[in-house]
């Protein structure tokens, strides 16, 4: 069983639209949450960070954190272009910080 | 501006000649990790360094080796590169917490192996 997965997308949205990204994983000890974008060809950039249940908002980014079900997922509201991108699941584990593979998000102008 | 650098952005190598990247930080930053990462594929934890302890996967190859020699600068020396081992190779920084508050990453550099 994969420790952080993501479903790897396309995931095609219209510009405007809610894009909602999702991530589960398996260490039930994990404390800390993050999401990174990753543009093609380019390095992760941190865009989210949680850590307790519930949602955290940050401009058009919403996180949100439930450790009973072992899912975090991100919401973009008013989805750009600009927005197409990997975005990448990461949680701190009982050891280390993993990755998941990523969501492949395309924005369709 | 604080940041993570790394360098080059693009390097070619010889199959079998060995390369070293290099990356330095200005974050003051405890912790610092080299990353693998193959098209598609999430980031892989080769190694990293808390301060001057030195912590290696336990499936990171005998090929990639690390050096820190001192708090603003690592690098990772490949001593006989494959065509396997063609990928971006990302550095990141955290403070003290391993990662909890999230990670800085450098820009990358991308490996082609001929």
């Amino acid at each position: 069983q994969k420790e952080v997965e993501q479903n790897s997308g396309p995931l095609s949205v219209p510009e405007g639209a809610i894009a909602s990204l999702n991530c589960t994983y398996s260490d039930r000890v994990s404390q800390s949450f993050f999401w990174y974008r990753q543009y093609s060809g380019k390095s992760p950039e941190l865009i989210m960070s949680i850590y307790s249940n519930g949602d955290k908002e940050d401009g058009r980014f919403t996180a949100q954190l439930n450790k009973a079900s072992q899912y975090v997922s991100l919401l973009i509201r008013d989805s750009q272009p600009s927005d197409s991108a990997t975005y990448l699941c990461a949680v701190t584990g009982t050891y280390k910080y993993i990755f998941g593979t990523g969501t492949r998000l395309k924005v369709l102008a | 501006d604080a940041m993570v650098i790394q360098n080059p952005r693009y390097q070619v190598t010889q199959f079998g000649k060995p390369v070293t990247l290099s990356c330095s930080q200005t974050l003051n930053h405890n912790v610092m990790y080299w990353y693998q990462q193959k098209s598609s594929q999430a980031p892989k934890l080769l190694f990293h360094y808390y301060d001057k302890d030195f912590n290696n996967e336990a499936d990171t190859p005998d090929n990639f080796q690390s050096r820190r020699p001192n708090t603003s600068f690592c690098f990772l020396d490949i001593r006989s590169p494959g065509l396997g081992d063609a990928a971006m190779y990302l550095c990141a920084t955290s403070g003290k917490g391993q990662g909890a508050f999230g990670y800085t990453f450098g820009s990358g550099t991308r490996l082609t192996v001929v």
